[in-house]
């Protein structure tokens, strides 16, 4: 049962506009999100995270809303640039239960110049 | 500087044949992760450890193994019971629950 959900397995966007990733999660015990991106053959960086108490996370271009009732959260990346190209994952965390992150089945985000 | 060294960065082995995957860190961090990564499947937990000398089953751990006898290593063997182990595999360590640093990984091919 996946607990972390990007249903989207890839967006190309141009560069300069919006670009926006989704995930959705099923567990309600997570305590904190994370975005991380990855480009090919290296491992994962991390982006930006969100605690559960809030709405909204900004960082530069990227900004990650949080909706809780509808278990949804979303990147916000602005202005999309090339270097931007790359698989970004969403994984979440539930402090009580002392496990590891659950991540998310990334999107390959393209951006187009 | 402080990181997490996975080696060898590509390494090809026979059906049938067990390999191990190197995973070393200078970051002082008590817990270490392995995870697999296939095309369309993600993040995948193999394995991981919290503390020296102790470490549990993640969600694909068959036909995996691992030790932790130190602290800075956590080495991981694909043994010849993992049925398609062809997959890039990725090495992470934190200090706390959610700041994981990733080695570069380890592009395992059966040949």
């Amino acid at each position: 049962d996946q607990q972390v959900k990007q249903n989207s397995p890839s967006l190309s966007v141009q560069e300069g506009r919006i670009s926006i990733l989704n995930c959705d999660y099923t567990n309600s015990m997570f305590d904190y999100f994370l975005w991380y991106k990855k480009y090919p053959a290296e491992g994962p960086t991390f982006l930006i995270s969100i605690s559960s108490i809030k709405d909204k996370n900004e960082d530069g271009r990227f900004t990650v809303f949080l909706n809780k009732s509808a278990k949804h959260l979303s990147l916000h990346i602005v202005p999309s640039q090339p270097g931007d190209s790359a698989v970004y994952f969403c994984a979440a965390i539930d402090f009580s239960g002392n496990t590891p992150l659950v991540f998310g089945k990334g999107t390959r985000l393209s951006v187009i110049a | 500087d402080g990181g997490i060294t996975q080696s060898p960065k590509y390494l090809f082995r026979k059906e049938g044949q067990n390999v191990t995957l190197s995973c070393e860190q200078n970051l002082n961090h008590d817990a270490m992760y392995w995870y697999r990564q296939d095309p369309g499947q993600g993040l995948r937990l193999i394995y991981y450890s919290q503390i020296v000398n102790d470490f549990q089953k993640g969600d694909i751990a068959e036909g995996y193994s691992v030790s932790r006898e130190k602290k800075e290593s956590f080495p991981l063997t694909v043994t010849s019971a993992q049925k398609n182990p062809t997959a890039f595999y990725l090495c992470a360590s934190s200090s706390d629950s959610y700041g994981y640093t990733f080695g570069s990984g380890t592009r395992l091919t059966v040949v």
